[in-house]
């Protein structure tokens, strides 16, 4: 079984600063994906980054990256240069080749002006 | 591309009704995956279906139910309506089942029973 842990329920940066979300998870499996979702206040959630966790490489788009640790199981999420438009709620998640998508539990991210 | 599409996007029910939910996938998209979503228990997964195939099933019990059709559009249905079951209910929609793919998620569909 998977679990994913986010242990900050709520964190907050300033503009144009940088912050970090924590995450760490547990499977079995061997071959999975990790992801981090954004869901903005009232709106749909959607895809902010995702890993493989074959790929030692860290993904990054744009403004965000993640630091992923296979063997400390841990995928943190990096948001340099936070933007007022960044305030939502971020869930890490996990998947397996069933597509059994595990969330966490969220943090809720307020980008202060 | 239209994306996901859930309806009804407000629903208020009694307790002891039974409600269905819809999910129109974005077009060529054959999974689509279930979620609920609630402030105690955050998002949880209740089922995917790929190609009207039940892939997958989250840890709910058997009043949850679903099904998809041969055009990729899903139903779920919850019988017995339980005052606990009052939660906004994701679905997501992605090319194939295996968990490489991107899932696209709809607006939802928030249940509330009385």
């Amino acid at each position: 079984a998977q679990t994913v842990t986010q242990s900050q329920p709520e964190m907050s940066v300033q503009e144009a600063e940088t912050v970090t979300l924590s995450c760490t998870y547990d499977t079995s499996e061997n071959n999975y994906y990790l992801f981090w979702y954004k869901q903005p206040p009232s709106r749909q959630m959607i895809l902010v980054i995702r890993q493989e966790a074959y790929k030692q490489q860290n993904a990054t788009e744009n403004r965000f990256s993640v630091n992923f640790q296979k063997a400390a199981k841990s995928f943190s999420l990096k948001i340099s240069d936070s933007q007022l438009g960044d305030t939502a709620m971020y869930f890490c998640a996990s998947s397996n080749n069933n597509n059994d998508m595990r969330f966490g539990a969220g943090t809720r991210l307020t980008v202060k002006p | 591309k239209a994306g996901v599409t859930q309806t009804p996007r407000y629903l208020i029910k009694t307790r002891g009704q039974q409600v269905t939910l819809s999910c129109s996938p974005i077009s060529g998209h054959r999974s689509v995956s279930w979620y609920q979503q609630t402030p105690g228990q955050g998002l949880q997964f209740l089922f995917e279906y790929f190609s009207e195939t039940q892939r997958n099933k989250g840890n709910f019990p058997g009043r949850f139910s679903g099904r998809q059709f041969s055009n990729s559009r899903s139903e779920m249905n919850v019988s017995t309506l339980e005052l606990g079951d009052s939660a906004l209910y994701l679905c997501a929609s992605s090319l194939g089942h295996q968990g490489a793919y991107e899932q696209y998620f709809g607006p939802g569909t928030r249940l509330t029973v009385t």
